[in-house]
Protein backbone atom coordinates (compact mmCIF):
# COMPACT_ATOMS: atom_id res chain seq x y z
CA UNK A 1 0.00 0.00 0.00
CA UNK A 2 1.08 3.73 -0.59
CA UNK A 3 1.76 6.27 1.60
CA UNK A 4 3.94 7.80 4.07
CA UNK A 5 6.20 6.55 7.18
CA UNK A 6 7.44 8.38 9.96
CA UNK A 7 10.33 6.78 12.34
CA UNK A 8 10.58 6.64 15.27
CA UNK A 9 6.90 7.13 16.29
CA UNK A 10 8.20 8.44 19.72
CA UNK A 11 11.82 10.37 19.94
CA UNK A 12 13.73 11.94 23.03
CA UNK A 13 16.20 14.07 22.87
CA UNK A 14 19.21 15.41 25.30
CA UNK A 15 20.17 18.63 26.02
CA UNK A 16 22.30 20.08 23.21
CA UNK A 17 21.74 17.18 21.03
CA UNK A 18 20.78 16.38 17.47
CA UNK A 19 18.04 14.25 16.64
CA UNK A 20 16.59 13.02 12.84
CA UNK A 21 13.25 12.41 12.32
CA UNK A 22 12.61 10.10 9.03
CA UNK A 23 9.68 10.72 6.64
CA UNK A 24 9.69 8.42 3.59
CA UNK A 25 6.73 8.52 0.73
CA UNK A 26 6.24 5.61 -1.72
CA UNK A 27 3.30 7.87 -3.42
CA UNK A 28 5.83 9.10 -6.03
CA UNK A 29 4.48 12.89 -4.85
CA UNK A 30 7.16 15.46 -6.00
CA UNK A 31 6.41 18.05 -2.84
CA UNK A 32 6.70 17.22 0.73
CA UNK A 33 6.40 19.28 3.99
CA UNK A 34 7.25 19.32 7.49
CA UNK A 35 5.08 20.89 9.90
CA UNK A 36 4.75 20.89 13.77
CA UNK A 37 1.54 20.79 16.12
CA UNK A 38 1.80 22.31 19.14
CA UNK A 39 -1.44 22.56 21.34
CA UNK A 40 -3.17 26.04 20.60
CA UNK A 41 -1.29 26.47 17.32
CA UNK A 42 -2.23 24.35 15.70
CA UNK A 43 0.36 23.19 12.53
CA UNK A 44 2.67 25.56 11.65
CA UNK A 45 5.28 24.61 8.62
CA UNK A 46 8.91 24.29 9.41
CA UNK A 47 10.55 23.51 5.91
CA UNK A 48 9.18 22.31 2.55
CA UNK A 49 10.36 20.78 -0.54
CA UNK A 50 8.88 20.87 -3.96
CA UNK A 51 11.43 19.13 -5.89
CA UNK A 52 14.56 17.00 -5.44
CA UNK A 53 17.59 19.00 -3.72
CA UNK A 54 15.64 22.02 -3.31
CA UNK A 55 13.83 23.09 -0.03
CA UNK A 56 12.53 26.14 1.41
CA UNK A 57 12.02 27.91 4.73
CA UNK A 58 8.38 27.64 6.42
CA UNK A 59 7.66 29.86 8.94
CA UNK A 60 9.33 28.36 11.79
CA UNK A 61 12.59 26.79 10.29
CA UNK A 62 14.96 27.82 13.25
CA UNK A 63 16.80 25.21 14.96
CA UNK A 64 15.71 22.92 12.52
CA UNK A 65 17.47 21.65 8.87
CA UNK A 66 16.51 19.19 5.96
CA UNK A 67 17.63 17.60 3.07
CA UNK A 68 15.70 16.17 -0.39
CA UNK A 69 18.54 13.63 -1.89
CA UNK A 70 16.05 11.53 -3.40
CA UNK A 71 12.09 11.91 -4.40
CA UNK A 72 10.51 9.60 -1.29
CA UNK A 73 12.81 11.24 1.35
CA UNK A 74 12.48 14.12 3.55
CA UNK A 75 14.05 13.81 7.03
CA UNK A 76 14.16 16.55 9.07
CA UNK A 77 16.87 17.14 12.21
CA UNK A 78 16.08 19.10 15.13
CA UNK A 79 19.42 20.57 16.38
CA UNK A 80 20.38 21.94 19.50
CA UNK A 81 19.87 24.87 18.60
CA UNK A 82 15.94 24.72 18.41
CA UNK A 83 15.69 25.67 22.53
CA UNK A 84 11.79 24.19 22.66
CA UNK A 85 11.79 21.36 19.98
CA UNK A 86 9.16 19.19 22.50
CA UNK A 87 6.07 18.45 19.27
CA UNK A 88 4.34 16.50 17.65
CA UNK A 89 5.81 16.24 14.45
CA UNK A 90 4.20 15.57 10.75
CA UNK A 91 4.89 14.87 7.62
CA UNK A 92 2.97 15.46 4.32
CA UNK A 93 3.43 15.38 0.58
CA UNK A 94 1.28 16.16 -2.43
CA UNK A 95 1.45 14.95 -5.80
CA UNK A 96 2.55 18.58 -7.27
CA UNK A 97 4.37 21.19 -5.69
CA UNK A 98 3.75 24.34 -7.98
CA UNK A 99 0.89 24.60 -8.07
CA UNK A 100 0.34 22.90 -4.56
CA UNK A 101 -2.15 20.10 -4.52
CA UNK A 102 -4.06 20.95 -1.86
CA UNK A 103 -4.57 17.32 -0.77
CA UNK A 104 -1.68 16.83 1.30
CA UNK A 105 -1.17 13.11 3.06
CA UNK A 106 -0.11 13.17 6.17
CA UNK A 107 2.10 10.67 7.59
CA UNK A 108 1.38 9.43 11.66
CA UNK A 109 3.49 11.76 12.89
CA UNK A 110 6.48 11.66 15.82
CA UNK A 111 7.01 12.74 18.92
CA UNK A 112 9.66 14.33 19.97
CA UNK A 113 10.39 14.86 23.64
CA UNK A 114 13.26 16.66 25.98
CA UNK A 115 14.79 14.95 28.83
CA UNK B 1 1.47 37.61 4.00
CA UNK B 2 -1.82 35.31 4.56
CA UNK B 3 -3.30 34.27 7.21
CA UNK B 4 -6.32 32.55 9.02
CA UNK B 5 -7.91 33.27 12.10
CA UNK B 6 -10.11 30.64 13.49
CA UNK B 7 -12.72 32.59 16.40
CA UNK B 8 -12.97 29.65 18.96
CA UNK B 9 -10.30 27.27 20.19
CA UNK B 10 -13.07 25.07 21.87
CA UNK B 11 -16.37 24.58 20.30
CA UNK B 12 -19.37 22.25 22.44
CA UNK B 13 -22.85 21.27 20.89
CA UNK B 14 -25.33 18.75 21.36
CA UNK B 15 -26.00 16.30 19.12
CA UNK B 16 -28.42 16.70 16.61
CA UNK B 17 -28.04 20.82 16.54
CA UNK B 18 -26.27 23.13 14.25
CA UNK B 19 -22.28 23.17 13.86
CA UNK B 20 -20.40 26.72 13.28
CA UNK B 21 -16.89 27.14 13.28
CA UNK B 22 -15.83 30.86 12.01
CA UNK B 23 -12.72 31.01 10.25
CA UNK B 24 -11.63 34.48 8.50
CA UNK B 25 -9.03 35.23 6.57
CA UNK B 26 -6.45 37.50 5.47
CA UNK B 27 -4.70 37.85 2.02
CA UNK B 28 -4.04 40.45 -0.76
CA UNK B 29 -5.41 38.14 -3.48
CA UNK B 30 -8.17 35.07 -4.26
CA UNK B 31 -7.11 33.09 -1.80
CA UNK B 32 -7.43 29.01 -1.76
CA UNK B 33 -9.42 28.22 1.45
CA UNK B 34 -9.76 24.68 2.88
CA UNK B 35 -10.68 22.83 6.08
CA UNK B 36 -9.35 19.59 7.07
CA UNK B 37 -10.46 18.17 10.05
CA UNK B 38 -8.27 15.41 12.48
CA UNK B 39 -10.02 12.94 14.72
CA UNK B 40 -8.18 11.29 17.70
CA UNK B 41 -5.40 9.11 16.93
CA UNK B 42 -5.93 9.38 13.03
CA UNK B 43 -4.18 11.65 10.24
CA UNK B 44 -5.80 14.97 8.89
CA UNK B 45 -8.26 14.43 6.27
CA UNK B 46 -9.56 17.44 3.74
CA UNK B 47 -12.85 18.43 4.70
CA UNK B 48 -13.67 20.54 1.48
CA UNK B 49 -12.30 23.29 -0.32
CA UNK B 50 -13.11 26.47 -1.89
CA UNK B 51 -10.90 27.12 -4.96
CA UNK B 52 -12.71 30.39 -6.59
CA UNK B 53 -15.61 28.51 -8.17
CA UNK B 54 -18.78 28.86 -6.41
CA UNK B 55 -19.01 30.41 -3.23
CA UNK B 56 -21.16 27.43 -1.21
CA UNK B 57 -18.13 24.61 -0.97
CA UNK B 58 -20.29 21.05 0.25
CA UNK B 59 -17.69 18.34 1.88
CA UNK B 60 -17.42 15.56 3.14
CA UNK B 61 -19.62 14.17 6.38
CA UNK B 62 -22.44 16.86 5.39
CA UNK B 63 -20.42 19.56 6.03
CA UNK B 64 -20.13 23.21 3.80
CA UNK B 65 -18.43 26.17 3.75
CA UNK B 66 -19.36 29.52 2.46
CA UNK B 67 -16.96 32.10 1.12
CA UNK B 68 -17.76 35.85 1.97
CA UNK B 69 -15.20 37.74 0.63
CA UNK B 70 -17.14 40.78 2.27
CA UNK B 71 -16.48 39.35 5.66
CA UNK B 72 -13.63 37.89 4.54
CA UNK B 73 -14.94 34.68 5.92
CA UNK B 74 -15.52 30.90 5.36
CA UNK B 75 -17.04 29.54 8.42
CA UNK B 76 -17.67 25.65 8.52
CA UNK B 77 -21.30 24.54 9.40
CA UNK B 78 -23.03 21.27 9.29
CA UNK B 79 -27.26 21.44 10.64
CA UNK B 80 -27.05 18.94 13.01
CA UNK B 81 -23.77 17.05 14.63
CA UNK B 82 -23.09 13.86 15.55
CA UNK B 83 -21.08 11.99 18.17
CA UNK B 84 -18.47 11.46 15.29
CA UNK B 85 -17.96 14.60 14.24
CA UNK B 86 -15.92 15.30 17.46
CA UNK B 87 -12.67 16.13 16.42
CA UNK B 88 -9.90 19.19 16.00
CA UNK B 89 -10.76 21.30 12.86
CA UNK B 90 -8.35 22.91 11.06
CA UNK B 91 -8.83 26.36 8.54
CA UNK B 92 -6.24 26.60 5.88
CA UNK B 93 -5.23 28.97 3.41
CA UNK B 94 -2.69 27.83 0.95
CA UNK B 95 0.39 30.65 0.65
CA UNK B 96 0.55 32.96 -2.86
CA UNK B 97 3.21 31.50 -4.41
CA UNK B 98 0.75 28.50 -4.18
CA UNK B 99 3.84 26.24 -2.89
CA UNK B 100 2.76 25.23 0.68
CA UNK B 101 -0.42 24.88 3.00
CA UNK B 102 -0.93 27.93 6.20
CA UNK B 103 -2.84 25.98 9.03
CA UNK B 104 -4.89 28.33 11.73
CA UNK B 105 -4.69 27.05 15.35
CA UNK B 106 -7.60 25.11 15.34
CA UNK B 107 -10.98 24.50 16.78
CA UNK B 108 -11.90 21.85 18.81
CA UNK B 109 -15.50 20.41 18.20
CA UNK B 110 -17.34 18.58 21.30
CA UNK B 111 -20.37 16.86 21.39
CA UNK B 112 -22.27 15.65 23.74
CA UNK B 113 -25.33 13.30 23.77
Amino acid sequence: DGGITQSPKYLFRKEGQNVTLSCEQNLNHDAMYWYRQDPGQGLRLIYYSQIVNDFQKGDIAEGYSVSREKKESFPLTVTSAQKNPTAFYLCASSTHGTPLNEKLFFGSGTQLSVL
Amino acid sequence: AQSVTQLDSHVSVSEGTPVLLRCNYSSSYSPSLFWYVQHPNKGLQLLLKYTSAATLVKGINGFEAEFKKSETSFHLTKPSAHMSDAAEYFCVVRNQAGTALIFGKGTTLSVSS
